[in-house]
């Protein structure tokens, strides 16, 4: 199983200020990585899938990058509707897994 | 649009099964792939299986041996058991649409999600 760990757990910004997110790997999951974004209260929302590529309708404030273990989402000049947790999924591997997730919350 | 809705009952006796159904709206569930995916309160996703066929199903090792998925065309629904439950099941529990792109595996539409509680 491919064990996805995000960091930090908790990420404090002000808004109009940029966001770092970060998702690792236990091993390899090529270019099968996908961010999630979650409101309380909702279902999570796609993002970005393989890696880098928004999914319809996503601003592009919202940015991914990354490769193999190592993978980044970046939201620029943060809107107050950014704020909410955020996860990784891999789908290289069965089972399908997701990162523990990162909770942005305004500075 | 498409929308899924899931339902079944919202408190479950230890030992017992869990019984959920996601019935789709706005496109037929055939050509696609079926996921459910729980959220203990507070805490990460966890994906519990996926289904095409009914004899196509992939499921999460840690949940193979208490569950069973099925689909009906008929009805457009997708369903889950998971017998055997425990408090460590409570959740809230999603079901998903697979994206339609070949050897993609993330999810394009969600239920609203479905709480269920393992408490006697």
């Amino acid at each position: 199983e491919r064990v996805m760990t995000q960091s930090p757990d908790t990420l404090s910004v002000s808004p109009g200020e940029r966001a770092t997110l970060s998702c690792r790997a236990s091993q390899s999951v090529s270019s099968g990585l996908a961010w999630y974004q979650q409101k309380p209260g909702q279902a999570p929302r796609l993002l970005i899938y393989s890696v880098s590529t928004r999914a319809t309708g996503i601003p592009a404030r919202f940015s991914g990058s990354g490769s193999g273990t190592e993978f980044t989402l970046s939201i620029s000049s943060l809107q107050s509707e950014d704020f909410a947790i955020y996860y990784c999924q891999q789908y290289d591997n069965w089972p399908l897994t997701f990162g523990q997730g990162t909770r942005l919350e305004i500075k | 649009q498409v929308q899924l809705q899931e339902s079944g009952p919202g408190l479950v006796k230890p030992s017992e099964t869990l019984s959920l159904t996601c019935t789709v709206s706005g496109d037929s569930i055939s050509p696609y792939y079926w996921s459910w995916i729980r959220q203990p309160a507070g805490k990460g996703l966890e994906w519990i299986g996926r289904i095409y066929l009914p004899d196509d199903t992939i499921y999460n090792p840690s949940l193979k041996s208490r569950l069973t998925m099925s689909k009906d065309m008929s009805k457009n629904q997708i369903s889950m058991k998971l017998s055997s439950v425990t408090a460590a099941d409570t959740a809230v529990y999603y079901c998903a649409r697979e994206t339609p792109v070949p050897g993609q595996r993330w999810f394009d539409y969600w239920g609203q999600g479905t709480l269920v509680t393992v408490s006697s």
